[in-house]
């Protein structure tokens, strides 16, 4: 049971390129999120998506889209890098939103120069 | 999320007790978390407590919350090398999401 898979695990892009982070889950959960983890500052989620085919802002969500393609994948694209998105990014699912165990995938480490 | 606070780092020896502190944010929040990082890898959910309960016990941990301080802690019996990691608590705000802490990192000292 591969619970959650992140694509790539690492990745160094040059400031201005482009790029889509992929996860993808195969236990039928209908919650899916993206989190980015920065040293002192704990998680702080980027997006969500409740249920296949919404989507939502979460406490930092500026230079950052989402795209829920299925109810298994949920992507994370930045269109412009920028040094400050470099980061640790997770992405997690969970059978609904609050209140329940959310499994996390091993995360991407990316690094804007 | 930055409102969530907990102390930066612990040291223990090993075989002693560890005890992790997070204030939380919201009075409201339904459940409150313990997930665990080991290096290099994503969060793994410890134990979980509901808002109703002042403790929970589960082996070797002891998750205490104090609701009217907004005060949770996780105590860890009997500490091994093994538990060294960065440790988060975490709290549902409304129905939606899940707010994490800024993360404990457990040194344990053989």
């Amino acid at each position: 049971n591969a619970g959650v898979t992140q694509t790539p695990k690492f990745q160094v892009l040059k400031t201005g390129q482009s790029m889509t982070l992929q996860c993808a889950q195969d236990m039928n959960h209908n919650s899916m999120y993206w989190y980015r983890q920065d040293p002192g500052m704990g998680l702080r989620l980027i997006y969500y998506s409740a249920s296949e085919g919404t989507t939502d802002k979460g406490e930092v969500p500026n230079g950052y889209n989402v795209s829920r393609l299925n109810k298994r994948e949920f992507s994370l694209r930045l269109e412009s890098a920028a040094p400050s998105q470099t980061s640790v990014y997770f992405c997690a699912s969970s059978q609904r939103t609050g209140g329940t165990e959310a499994f996390f995938g091993q995360g991407t480490r990316l690094t804007v120069v | 999320g930055e409102d969530v606070e907990q102390s930066l780092f612990l040291s223990v020896r090993e075989g002693d007790s560890s005890v992790i502190n997070c204030t939380y944010t919201d009075s409201s929040s339904t459940y409150l978390y313990w997930y665990k990082q080991e290096p290099g890898a994503g969060l793994q959910l410890l134990t979980y407590i509901f808002s109703n309960m002042d403790m929970k016990q589960d082996q070797r941990l002891t998750v205490l919350l104090n609701k009217k301080d907004k005060h949770l802690s996780l105590r860890i019996a009997d500490t091994q090398t093994g538990d060294s990691a960065i440790y988060f608590c975490a709290e549902t705000l409304g129905a939606n999401n899940l707010f994490f802490g800024t993360g404990t990192r457990l040194t344990v000292i053989p």
